[in-house]
């Protein structure tokens, strides 16, 4: 069955330290990958996409990812976090089949806490 | 533009009770999609719309929930009988047109729903 992982549950990082949250993805074919945060109290919003192209991904507020197909992996990455990144981080990811449905698989989610 | 929009944001059932929980979407995204997250699991996809037709429904956890879209405005998700397993995070998600393939079409999420089921 289709399944993405998050290898980190609980992140505590301090400001300005760097952050990668790893996410693996069950098995191959194409894939459209996602990064989503849900700051305290707000929605689910979008942090990036990869559909195709470069794998290297930019995304808000000085987010990458990076698509590692040999790994199924794409985990999220950003050189100094704030405090304000304070979230749940949960990477998604949907197979294409051609078909009209693109339902998102998503990982348990990483709670990151960044100490001022 | 409006987001997502759900109600009620939370509702407290007995066991037993029955629950509609309502999704408003983008206006003009034709897409609509139920997701849950249970206490402590990952967000699971529970059925997609497109327009007022069930695309897929292969995640709906059994014949107590019912998900309907007249009109193919909003949705409802009634839970009839509710359980304690049905306790958890309701959200809704909405986007354009998911097969035009120049470009991904984002789903747009709304806060979701509390249901907690005692």
């Amino acid at each position: 069955a289709q399944s993405v992982s998050q290898h980190n549950h609980h992140v505590i990082l301090s400001e300005a330290a760097s952050l990668e949250l790893g996410c693996n993805y069950s098995y191959g074919g194409t894939v459209n990958l996602f990064w989503y945060v849900q700051y305290p109290g707000q929605h689910l919003q979008l942090l990036l996409k990869y559909f195709s192209g470069d794998p290297l991904v930019k995304g808000i507020k000085g987010f990458e990812a990076e698509f590692i197909k040999s790994k199924f992996s794409f985990n999220l990455r950003k050189p100094s976090v704030q405090w304000s990144d304070t979230a749940e981080y949960f990477c998604a990811v949907s197979w294409d089949y051609g078909g009209a449905t693109n339902k998102l698989i998503f990982g348990t989610g990483t709670l990151l806490a960044v100490q001022p | 533009e409006a987001g997502v929009t759900q109600f009620p944001s939370h509702s407290v059932i007995e066991k037993g009770q029955t629950v509609t929980l309502r999704c408003d979407p983008i206006s003009g995204h034709d897409n609509l999609y139920w997701y849950r997250r249970v206490m402590g699991k990952e967000i699971k996809f529970l059925l997609h719309f497109v327009k007022e037709s069930k695309q897929d429904e292969s995640g709906m956890p059994n014949n107590r929930f019912l998900a309907e879209r007249t009109g193919g405005t909003y949705s409802t998700l009634k839970v009839q009988p509710a359980e304690l397993e049905d306790s958890g995070v309701y959200f809704c998600a909405s986007s354009q047109d998911p097969r035009e393939k120049t470009s991904y079409n984002e789903q747009f999420f709304g806060p979701g729903t509390r249901l907690t089921v005692l």
